[in-house]
């Protein structure tokens, strides 16, 4: 079946790095444009990046532009999130989503994993 | 950026009971509108896209209506398990994808 399984999180300093992955299964990974959505602990959801099916376009929100780089290796059906310059405020619980329509990104998120629990604490 | 607000925050009824959800987005957005159900500890769940369209296995008393700024989803008879945070998010304008604030639906 459909399956996103999100893997990487944990507990970080202030200004380190963590990277986290979402290895896809169940469908033509390098069809589809894929997401990272976060959800800070007691809050609402907050789009965080997106990349193209081929990865030649990639977007990131404008709390992590410059911070985060969202990449994607078809080969391995696997979409990362490299997280640099940590701050407190990024603590969330992170999930990767599939867009809906195949081809160019959508931005309707049909397949959710069950996300990876990022803590920036000192 | 498009803001959303959804309203109310929280709506408390009793089962069987019709339920309406209300998202206002701060300009016009088309009908680029999707809503997400997501119960505790659970991913969200995809409901409806293009302000109106059920996903696929979303049971037909959950129905989305609404256009330009102002879109509704409606809940026809309330089950237990329809106790969940709603979440509307605008596509019609991005980056960034927006998402509204939630409403949190409890069944009495």
């Amino acid at each position: 079946q459909v399956q996103l399984v999100e893997s990487g999180g944990g507990v970080v300093q202030p200004g380190r790095s963590l990277r986290l992955s979402c290895e896809a299964s169940g469908f033509n990974f390098n069809s589809y444009g894929m997401y990272w959505v976060r959800q800070a602990p007691g809050s609402g959801l907050e789009w965080v990046a997106v990349i193209s099916y081929d990865g030649s376009n990639k977007y990131h929100a404008g709390s992590v532009r410059g911070r985060f780089t969202i990449s994607r290796d078809d080969s391995k059906n696997t979409l990362y999130l490299q997280m640099n310059s940590l701050r407190v405020e990024d603590t969330a619980l992170y999930y990767c989503a599939k867009d809906m329509s195949s081809g160019w990104y959508w931005g309707v998120f049909d397949i959710w994993g069950q996300g990876t629990m990022v803590t920036v604490s000192s | 950026e498009i803001v959303l607000t959804q309203s109310p925050a929280t709506l408390s009824l009793s089962p069987g009971e019709r339920a309406t959800l209300s998202c206002r987005a701060s300009q016009s957005i088309s009908n680029q509108l999707v809503w997400y159900q997501q119960k505790p500890g659970q991913a969200p769940r995809l409901l409806i896209y293009n302000a109106s369209n059920r996903a696929t296995g979303i049971p037909a008393r959950f129905s989305g209506s609404g256009s330009g700024t102002d879109f509704t989803l409606t809940i026809s008879s309330l089950e237990p398990e329809d106790s969940a945070v709603y979440y509307c998010q605008q596509r019609s304008n991005w980056p960034p994808l927006t998402f509204g604030g939630g409403t949190k639906v409890e069944i009495k």
